[in-house]
């Protein structure tokens, strides 16, 4: 079955860290560009970070660069998240999303993880 | 990039027909992808590419547009139909949502 399934979320401390997984499954992982996006409680959505296939390039919404960090181990089949210096604002919902492109180019979305919550207490 | 939905929300009934309105604040050509949001469940693809149909969407949905307005079209609504509608432009980073549109009962 073609599926994504997020791990690692949960409550943190306001300035902690937390590492999310998504664990790839029923295709070829790295053939595809991969994604994080996020929904804070009642709120809309929002990407946060992009990596292509190779890890050649990454991007990342500024609001993130330098405390969320995107990667991906492709033997594995899997894609993290390496969230740092968390903030209020950085709770939310964090889905991971495969881009159906395989060159570096702006994505879309064919295949969402079903989520997990990052919760940040101050 | 700044992606403006409308309505942000609608009511509707089962059998109507509605159509949604996404607007850039600049030419993004046919670089636009629609998702359907259900309570408590991941976004599910419906439209790229302006227009065209994701593998196993119904028909009943459509999409148009290009340059800076677009349209999600959905006929003959279904019960299952009633959720949020999300726009998405990939024509350039940073990759930008719409707002949202929440489609009710009446």
């Amino acid at each position: 079955e073609v599926q994504l399934v997020e791990s690692g979320g949960g409550l943190v401390n306001h300035g902690g860290s937390l590492r999310l997984s998504c664990a790839a499954s029923g295709f070829t992982f790295s053939a595809y560009n991969m994604n994080w996006v996020r929904q804070a409680p009642g709120k809309g959505l929002e990407w946060i970070s992009s990596i292509t296939g190779g890890s050649d390039f990454i991007y990342h919404t500024d609001s993130v660069r330098g405390r969320l960090t995107i990667s991906r181990d492709n033997a594995r089949n899997l894609l993290y998240l390496q969230m740092n210096t968390l903030r209020d604002e950085d709770t939310a919902v964090y889905y991971c999303a495969r881009d159906p492109g395989s060159a570096a180019h702006t994505p879309w979305f064919d295949l969402w993880g079903q989520g997990t919550l990052v919760t940040v207490s101050s | 990039i700044q992606l403006t939905q409308s309505p942000s929300s609608v009511s509707a009934s089962v059998g109507d027909r509605v159509t949604i309105t996404c607007r850039a604040s600049r030419v993004i050509n046919r670089a636009l992808a629609w998702y359907q949001q259900k309570p408590g469940e991941a976004p599910n693809l419906l439209i790229y590419h302006a227009s065209s149909l994701e593998s196993g969407v119904p028909s009943r949905f459509s999409g148009s547009g290009s340059g800076t307005d677009f349209t999600l079209t959905i006929t003959n609504l279904q019960p299952e139909d009633f959720a949020t509608y999300y726009c998405q432009q990939f024509n350039s980073y940073p990759v930008i949502f719409g707002q949202g549109t929440r489609l009710d009962i009446k």
